[in-house]
Parts: structure tokens; sequence; C-alpha cells
């Protein structure tokens, strides 16, 4: 099974609003990726953040964790059109095996 | 150069075909990865090589042989595919293992059909 559940499945806003991905896993982790993937693409990596951080940044991209919860939050601001892709949450299963969370699709609309 | 190259991009295959996917990065990276990706699912990890030694094989079926030459190029030799196996194959480079996970970077895929 996987390691990561993300919710929602789909998420559709309007250009400039806020997006907000969850991600929740059932094991003690190192650290948690985000990973976008546009249709039908390769993988990009977004941000990593370890188990002793609480929150990240990276330009529009705010991650948090809670250890406690078991859960991340991947939050993009004032999306743009190009954001449209899939996201997904990856935990480590050992040292070389990443699980992907089964991923949300998301759309902004113009 | 942070890139990972897969080729072919597309790949149109019967059930008694040969074929191989090619991945290469020049990164320095030497741990090295092969997934499959369903429509609408996450990828699923299939093989890692480290330091150019197969290190994980997560039960794939004996029809997918991976092969790794060097440091830099990865090979999926496929022989007697299924119509089930049809799927995007990623591939996937990182740093070595340190113990945690590491950041992985991704090619773009080849998209494979099996008829």
């Amino acid at each position: 099974s996987q390691q990561g559940e993300e919710d929602p499945q789909a998420l559709s806003i309007q250009e400039g609003e806020n997006a907000t991905m969850n991600c929740s896993y059932k094991t003690s982790i190192n650290n948690l990726q985000w990973y976008r993937q546009n249709s039908g693409r390769g993988l990009v990596h977004l941000i990593l953040i370890r188990s002793n951080e609480r929150e990240k940044h990276s330009g529009r991209l705010r991650v948090t964790l809670d250890t406690s919860k078991k859960s991340s939050s991947l939050l993009i601001t004032a999306s743009r059109a190009a954001d449209t892709a899939s996201y997904f949450c990856a935990t480590g299963k050992g040292a070389q095996k990443l699980v992907f969370g089964q991923g949300t699709r998301l759309t902004i609309n113009p | 150069d942070t890139e990972v190259t897969q080729t072919p991009k597309h790949l149109v295959m019967g059930m008694t075909n040969k074929k191989s996917l090619k991945c290469e990065q020049h990164m320095g990276h030497r741990a090295m990865y092969w997934y499959k990706q369903k429509a609408k699912k996450p990828p699923e990890l299939m093989f890692v090589y480290s330091y150019e030694k197969l290190s994980i094989n997560e039960s794939v079926p004996s029809r997918f042989s991976p092969e790794c030459p060097n440091s830099s190029l990865l090979n999926l030799h496929l022989h007697a595919l299924q119509p089930e196996d049809s799927a995007l194959y990623l591939c996937a480079s990182s740093h070595p293992p340190s113990g945690v996970q590491e950041t992985q970077y991704f090619g773009p895929g080849t998209r494979l059909l099996v008829l």
C-alpha cells in the first residue's frame, strides 16, 4: 500500500486564488518531498522538508509538516495557469525507496 | 547539466518484440531508478541501481530486464510484454544513498504501448 495519501484527489480553482493540498502518511519519516507532474511528463522536484522542520518556503510554495499528525500540506499562493498539474507527496521506505501518494490533480481556470 | 534524458519518447511494440528503453544522466549521480506509471496513478518503483549494482527489484516480472552499463546509463530491456504493461516508464537519478531519501531527478518518460 502507498505510504502517502493525498486529498483532495482533484482541485479546481480560479487563477490568482491559493491552492492547498494535503498529504498523510503512516510510518515515521526522515523527510517528505513534493513533486509536480505536468500531463504525461516527468516529475519535477518542488521541495523537501526534513522531519525536524515544521515549515519551508520556496517562492510561491509553502510546505508544512506535522510529524505528530503524520501529515503535510502544500500551499501554492497566487496560482497561475502554468500551475495546472498533478502534485505528489513522497516519503521514504528505506534510504532508496521513495513511495508516492495518490496525487492531487490541480486545475487553474483563467 | 541537470537533465535526465530518456529515449525513445514513444514506443509501440507487439507482444513478441524485443525493445530497450534508455536513460542517461551526467549529474554524477550514482543511484538510478526505473518507475512505471499508469494513467492517473502515482509512479511505482520497479528497480534501483546503486553504484551500478542492482539494489532493489520490486518483484518485477522477468520480461523486464534492467541493465546499468556505467554510472551515466540505465537501460530497461523489454521482451514478450503484455498489453497491461502499457504505461509511462520513468527514469530517475539521485545522489548516492546516504541513509535518508534523496531528491530524485526525473526524465520525461517513455510512453509505451503494447499491442
